[in-house]
């Protein structure tokens, strides 16, 4: 029992470059989040999906997408990567939207 | 103004110490309360979730709510090094988003 795996761990891209982050979770969970971290902000909603087949936007979505590939996968995209992207991803699911929510390790991503 | 405010710390006491932490928020439909720890470089992990007010206890950990002063604490009793993490405070209205403090980085000493 993984919980929350997400894949890359570490990634640099260069201004531009587009990359897909992979997310996967095994605890028959019906809701997925994508957050970012960075310095002093906390933790900021990307975007969520409630359940399998539909997907919204978050507090920050803009330069992101999301496909709700089944119910386990959850995958955020960057089109066209800007250094304002360079954070922390982090991936997250519950089983509802007022249970917890369980997070992966995250993605440290630089764009330079 | 942010929607949740939390003291970033650092925060560096002896081992043995009681840890106190808090955040404030201004959101009154908030009704779910859940305080986070983050090691470094990994993801964050539930320590308490809390629903409305009053207090709960988990081992080494209370965590209390007043929704009339819209204000939470977190302490730590009998503080180890392993306590040594950052705490992110984070509530929820019973909908989808969570709103995150910005974490309170603490260093328990030896």
């Amino acid at each position: 029992n993984a919980g929350v795996t997400q894949t890359p761990k570490f990634q640099v891209l260069k201004t531009g470059q587009s990359m897909t982050l992979q997310c996967a979770q095994d605890m028959n969970h019906n809701s997925m989040y994508w957050y970012r971290q960075d310095p002093g902000m906390g933790l900021r909603l990307i975007y969520y999906s409630a359940s399998e087949g539909t997907t919204d936007k978050g507090e920050v979505p803009n330069g992101y997408n999301v496909s709700r590939l089944n119910k386990r996968e959850f995958s955020l995209r960057l089109e066209s990567a800007a250094p304002s992207q360079t954070s922390v991803y982090f991936c997250a699911s519950s089983s509802t939207y007022t249970d917890t929510q369980y997070f992966g390790p995250g993605t440290r991503l630089t764009v330079l | 103004q942010k929607e949740v405010e939390q003291d970033p710390g650092p925060l560096s006491v002896p081992e043995g110490a009681i840890v106190s932490l808090n955040c404030t928020y201004s959101n009154s439909a908030f009704q779910y309360f859940m305080w986070y720890r983050q090691y470094s470089r990994k993801g964050p992990e539930l320590l308490m979730y809390t629903y409305s007010s009053g207090n709960k206890e988990d081992g080494r950990f209370t965590a209390q709510v007043d929704k009339s002063s819209k204000y939470i604490s977190l302490f730590i009793r009998d503080s180890q090094p392993s306590d040594s993490a950052t705490y992110l405070c984070a509530m929820s209205e019973g909908d989808y988003k969570l709103s995150f403090g910005a974490g309170t980085t603490v260093t328990v000493r030896a």
